[in-house]
């Protein structure tokens, strides 16, 4: 059990816009930033957005990530095949003193 | 540009003890924290330490505390992991990472070094 809740799939369609969600607590995303990192099959995460909504070098501006409360969301918009991956919301905890993770979404282009 | 190389992994027994290294380079590796995250096969990532820049700050996910050691030499621009009293759910790809833009998180990440324990 993650402390930080995704959905564990999502999918869409060449084009369309997709969002995946990450909620958790006072203490990790309603108190400290959130990143989001993807993973495409058998390789190490890549940093997407940092500090909630900052897009990481090279990211393209099709991927956006906010935050509101204890929630926090990345979307991606003109979806494409290789967005296919898994994807990752992570967030400082202040009363574990550590960072945890969401358990990750697996995300299908159909 | 940025390079992680974990290295150490390998079969282990249960109750037994391994070191990871993680061979850094492409940027000045005493300016910036580093961080342990693993893997399970099949399953998600799972923070493991932290340790600041200088090594006088260290912090451990709950289900390490008291057995895994972080720590690093910044002269030889090497991060490790010392981990004790293995367990068969320690079992994981086990990735070094530098962090972002803040010494809380993770930012650039390494292939990764796969530490499986079993008897």
């Amino acid at each position: 059990q993650s402390v930080l809740t995704q959905p564990p799939s999502a999918s869409g369609t060449p084009g369309q816009r997709v969002t995946i969600s990450c909620s958790g607590s006072s203490s990790n995303i309603g108190s400290n930033f959130v990143y989001w990192y993807q993973q495409l099959p058998g390789t190490a995460p890549k940093l997407l957005i940092y500090r909630s909504d900052q897009r990481s070098s090279g990211v393209p501006d099709r991927i956006s990530g906010s935050k509101s409360g204890t929630s926090a969301s990345l979307a991606i918009s003109g979806l494409r095949s290789e967005d296919e991956a898994d994807y990752y919301c992570a967030a400082w905890d202040d009363i574990l003193s550590g960072v945890v993770f969401g358990g990750g979404t697996k995300l299908t282009v159909l | 540009q940025v390079q992680l190389v974990e290295s150490g992994g390998g079969v282990v027994q249960p109750g037994r003890s391994l070191r990871l290294s993680c061979a850094a380079s492409g940027f000045t590796f005493s300016s910036y924290a580093m961080h342990w995250v693993r893997q399970a096969p099949g399953k998600g990532l799972e923070w493991v330490a932290v340790v600041s820049y200088d090594g006088m700050y260290k912090y451990y996910a709950d289900s390490v505390k008291g057995r895994f050691t972080i720590s690093r030499d910044n002269s030889e621009k090497t991060l490790y992991l010392q981990m004790n009293s293995l367990r068969g759910e320690d079992t994981a790809v086990y990735h070094c990472a530098r962090e972002s833009s803040n010494w809380k998180y993770p930012g650039y990440w390494g292939q990764g070094t796969l530490v499986t324990v079993s008897s």
